[in-house]
């Protein structure tokens, strides 16, 4: 079965580090991978949406990579903030718009 | 800016009883999706609906379960008969196209069954 993996163990830096996620996907190679933040009792807020055929994307303070060979893919924030804190979810997507979730990692950037 | 819209905000309801969710989601997107998050896991998909139609279902989506568009405006998630384990966090999406873009969700419906 197609799964997502996340380090479900939360990550804590410094504010003004670059703080790198993982997300690991098992079985064919996804269409795209899609990177939420959520935020306690809230709804998912999309943040990049990355193509199988494109190596890197960026948005501002955010960088998403996919690599295809390691199946995986990494998210990086730069410069970050603690309004940054958050759960992380990296999400696999198909032709027809399902998306399968990791389970999430939560960033905490302490001042 | 436009944004997907949930009520209630938390339901609480018994064993056996029927619940309707209800959502709005942005006002010129086509594709429809729920979602729902029991405590402390991952996010799972549903179902998605486009068209009038259900386009793809998860297993967790059985019989108890119909999705409804009855207007031009609302998309509705029912649950016939409530099980305990249906307790979650229940989120609408909706996405301006299918597939590869992205998908934006409402706050999302406490369900709690006792």
């Amino acid at each position: 079965s197609q799964k997502i993996e996340q380090n479900s163990e939360a990550l804590n830096i410094q504010e003004g580090k670059t703080a790198t996620l993982t997300c690991n996907y098992t079985n064919y190679s996804p269409a795209y991978l899609q990177w939420y933040r959520q935020d306690p009792g809230r709804g998912p807020v999309f943040l990049l949406l990355i193509r199988e055929n494109e190596k890197e994307k960026r948005k501002e303070r955010l960088k998403v990579t996919f690599d295809t060979t390691l199946k995986q893919s990494l998210f990086h924030i730069t410069a970050s903030q603690p309004a940054d804190s958050a759960t992380y979810l990296c999400a696999r997507g198909n032709q027809g718009g399902k998306l399968i979730f990791g389970q999430g990692t939560e960033l905490s950037v302490k001042p | 800016e436009p944004e997907v819209t949930q009520t209630p905000s938390h339901q609480v309801t018994q064993m056996g009883q029927e619940v309707i969710l209800r959502c709005v989601p942005i006002s010129n997107h086509l594709y429809f999706y729920w979602y729902r998050q029991i405590l402390g896991q991952k996010v799972e998909f549903l179902v998605s609906f486009y068209n009038n139609e259900i386009s793809e279902k998860s297993e967790i989506f059985d019989d108890q379960f119909s999705v409804e568009r009855p207007d031009g405006s609302n998309f509705t998630l029912k649950i016939r008969s409530t099980k305990l384990e249906d307790s979650a966090m229940y989120f609408c999406a909706s996405s301006g196209n299918r597939g590869v873009y992205e998908q934006y969700f409402g706050p999302g419906t406490r369900l709690t069954v006792t």
